[in-house]
């Protein structure tokens, strides 16, 4: 059964400062992964995904991911954080044909 | 931009008693999810339907729990004699097919908090 690791309950960074959110994953075939934000009081929304090709994705609001099949790893990226990106981060796998897994959530913190 | 909207946001019902939450999903997606989160947990799926019939589902998803969607537009979730570890935050979701609807995003609604006394 696919699983999804993230290892930081908690990031916190600079405004202004490159940030990364860490997720690891482990499915028995091709992955397909996401990542989807959180924000208080409010459903998750979709920032990008990984189905196939290039390993750097670009998605919403600035952020990008980068698949590393090596590693299993598939890592939240913005080269400039904002404050408005204080939230809660869940990355997600997904095998062809089952359901979407979870991990526990990054809450993400930037600070002014 | 389309939502996925659920009602209502907020729910408190006696322990054993039924409740029914409500979505309606994104007008031209096909599958339809369920999902819950405990307060503090992790976002678990329950169950997904598509085709008028359910396709997958948790062990989560036990015989308390049942979807329906019993028109164009809604889509349900019945939970009957609620326990109080029933309480969380349920999520509605839509997604297209487009092809491999195992790649497709999923759009989620805000979320209804069932409160269980």
């Amino acid at each position: 059964a696919q699983s999804v690791a993230q290892p930081e309950d908690q990031v916190n960074v600079a405004e202004g400062n490159p940030l990364t959110v860490k997720c690891t994953y482990s499915v028995s075939g091709n992955p397909y992964l996401f990542w989807y934000v959180q924000y208080p009081n409010r459903g998750l929304q979709f920032l990008l995904k990984y189905i196939t090709g290039d390993n750097l994705v670009k998605g919403s609001y600035g952020f990008e991911a980068e698949f590393n099949k090596s590693q299993t790893s598939f890592h939240l990226k913005k080269p400039s954080a904002l404050v408005s990106d204080s939230a809660l981060y869940f990355c997600a796998v997904r095998d062809i044909g089952t359901p979407l897994v979870f991990g526990k959530g990054t809450r993400l913190s930037v600070i002014a | 931009e389309p939502e996925v909207t659920q009602t209502p946001s907020h729910q408190v019902t006696q322990m054993g008693q039924e409740v029914i939450l409500r979505c309606v999903p994104i007008s031209n997606h096909l599958y339809f999810y369920w999902y819950r989160q405990i307060l503090g947990q992790k976002v678990e799926f329950l169950v997904s339907f598509y085709n008028n019939e359910i396709s997958e589902k948790s062990e989560i998803f036990d015989d308390q729990f049942s979807v329906e969607r019993p028109d164009g537009s809604n889509f349900t979730l019945k939970i009957r004699s609620t326990k109080l570890e029933d309480s969380a935050m349920y999520f509605c979701a839509s997604s297209d097919t487009g092809g491999d609807y195992s790649n497709q995003p999923q759009h989620f609604g805000d979320g209804t908090r069932l409160s269980i006394l």
